[in-house]
């Protein structure tokens, strides 16, 4: 694709329900990244996959946050038992193999009543 | 801890103005540096980058950053900015030694360039 593609863009959910974002790589780049951007912050690092597994997953605040790759490609950031204070701009990034220049995507505006 | 600090946070300036934002790191082994541009509505765009050699780089619409080892520094400038440059910036650092090139970023400096 032309770029790295988010969705929704928006989402608003409930306090306790769960939720699903969806990261769509940009062709061929095997490295995909998920950043958190709250209010008044820059982006910071939750987990990264290269290929299908997550090689780094310490970003992660709690267990209530999962991310999956199940094919290397398409990628889907689960968040359990929403809380207010998870509410916050998601970013999804990727790079080709052994590349340090990520790409980022628009991002989903997730808010949780 | 691996941190980036960007010292402005709200900048103003008039149009034809000279810009300086500045951004530091702690850490003192081996970093590629980064500046991100955030245009209102759009996403994060790659500006300009630093991973060896000249420590002056030049970057996309007349931005260069300077990168001083000595003082962790590596600070964007641009001789005369323009309205189209109002945006949020971005310095960013991937710290080499950990599991994964993760960027670690600073906390953004809003430009506005009045007319």
């Amino acid at each position: 694709g032309a770029g790295v593609s988010q969705t929704p863009s928006n989402k608003v959910t409930e306090k306790g329900k769960y939720v699903e974002l969806r990261c769509d790589p940009i062709s061929g780049h095997t490295a995909l990244y998920w950043y958190r951007q709250s209010l008044g912050q820059g982006p910071e690092f939750l987990i990264y996959f290269q290929g299908t597994g997550a090689a780094d997953d310490s970003g992660l605040p709690n267990d209530r946050f999962f991310a999956v790759r199940p094919e290397g490609s398409v990628s889907t950031l689960k968040i359990q038992r929403t809380e207010r204070g998870d509410s916050a701009v998601y970013l999804c990034a990727s790079s080709l193999m052994g590349s340090d220049i990520q790409y980022f995507g628009a991002g989903t505006r997730l808010s949780v009543l | 801890a691996q941190s980036v600090s960007q010292h402005n946070h709200h900048v103003i300036l008039s149009e034809a103005a000279s810009l300086e934002l500045g951004c530091n790191y702690s850490y003192g082994g081996t970093v590629n540096l980064f500046w991100y541009v955030q245009y209102p509505g759009q996403h994060l765009q790659l500006l300009l980058k630093y991973f060896s050699g000249d420590p002056l780089v030049k970057g996309i619409k007349g931005f260069e950053a300077e990168f001083i080892k000595s003082k962790f520094s590596f600070n964007l400038r641009k001789p005369s900015v323009q309205w189209s440059d109002t945006a949020e910036y971005f310095c960013a650092v991937i710290f080499y030694g950990g599991a994964t090139n993760k960027l670690i970023f600073g906390t953004g400096t809003l430009l506005a360039v009045q007319p």
